[in-house]
């Protein structure tokens, strides 16, 4: 069974840094792309990065560009998104979820709760 | 970025067929997927490419597209369908990859 676990969210002040981590289980990581989505509380989905299987590619949002870094360890079956210089508008739920097609997202984590505020 | 705009909230009747929309010009160059997604729930795929359903996903429901709109269809609503639904697609106005979402769209089963 695939199995996508994000952990590492919580409360964190403006400007500040976390790293969030997404476990894989039940596939071959290595044989997939992986992004980042996230949900700002009562909105909708708004992707925010892309990686390659190899690590190769990598792409971001325009609004998170230059503050966040994806980044995955095939060998420890995870995925993690480096987030810093956080804002306010950061506030989101963030999923992992494992790409099948450029944009086509077929298995996502619960997802993990990032909260900035003072 | 390129926006993908749904349609505002949609009910429907126990049993009968809904369709929602998803326009975009990114539509013109590219399938959409959509998810499913339930108050508390991750999204979950239900329809991608040219109306690919991933395993489980139930045969009401369909995609198509025409034109600069992708559609997808639910036919034989059930109330489990009642949930928000999200269409995405690339991003055609950039060169790199780019994935664009649209805003959703809530679907009450009566």
């Amino acid at each position: 069974e695939v199995q996508l676990v994000e952990s590492g969210g919580g409360l964190v002040q403006p400007g500040g840094s976390l790293r969030l981590s997404c476990a894989a289980s039940g596939f071959t990581l290595s044989s997939y792309s992986m992004n980042w989505v996230r949900q700002a509380p009562g909105k909708g989905l708004e992707w925010v990065s892309y990686i390659s299987s190899s690590s190769h590619t990598k792409y971001y949002a325009d609004s998170v560009k230059g503050r966040f870094t994806i980044s995955r360890d095939n060998a420890k079956n995870s995925l993690y998104l480096e987030m810093n210089s956080l804002r306010d508008e950061d506030t989101a739920v963030y999923y992992c979820a494992r790409g099948i097609l450029e944009t086509t997202f077929d298995y996502w984590g619960q997802g993990t709760l990032v909260t900035v505020s003072s | 970025s390129s926006e993908l705009t749904q349609d505002p909230p949609v009910s429907v009747a126990l049993g009968q067929t809904v369709r929602i929309t998803c326009q975009g010009d990114s539509l013109t160059s590219y399938y959409a997927s959509w998810y499913q997604q339930k108050p508390g729930q991750a999204p979950v795929l239900v329809i991608y490419g040219e109306n690919k359903r991933p395993s489980g996903i139930p045969d009401r429901f369909s995609g198509s597209s025409s034109g600069n709109t992708a559609s997808l269809t639910i036919t034989g609503a059930q109330a489990e369908d009642e949930a928000d639904y999200y269409c995405n697609s690339r991003d055609s106005s950039v060169k790199h990859l780019g994935v664009v979402f649209g805003g959703g769209t809530k679907l009450t089963v009566l």
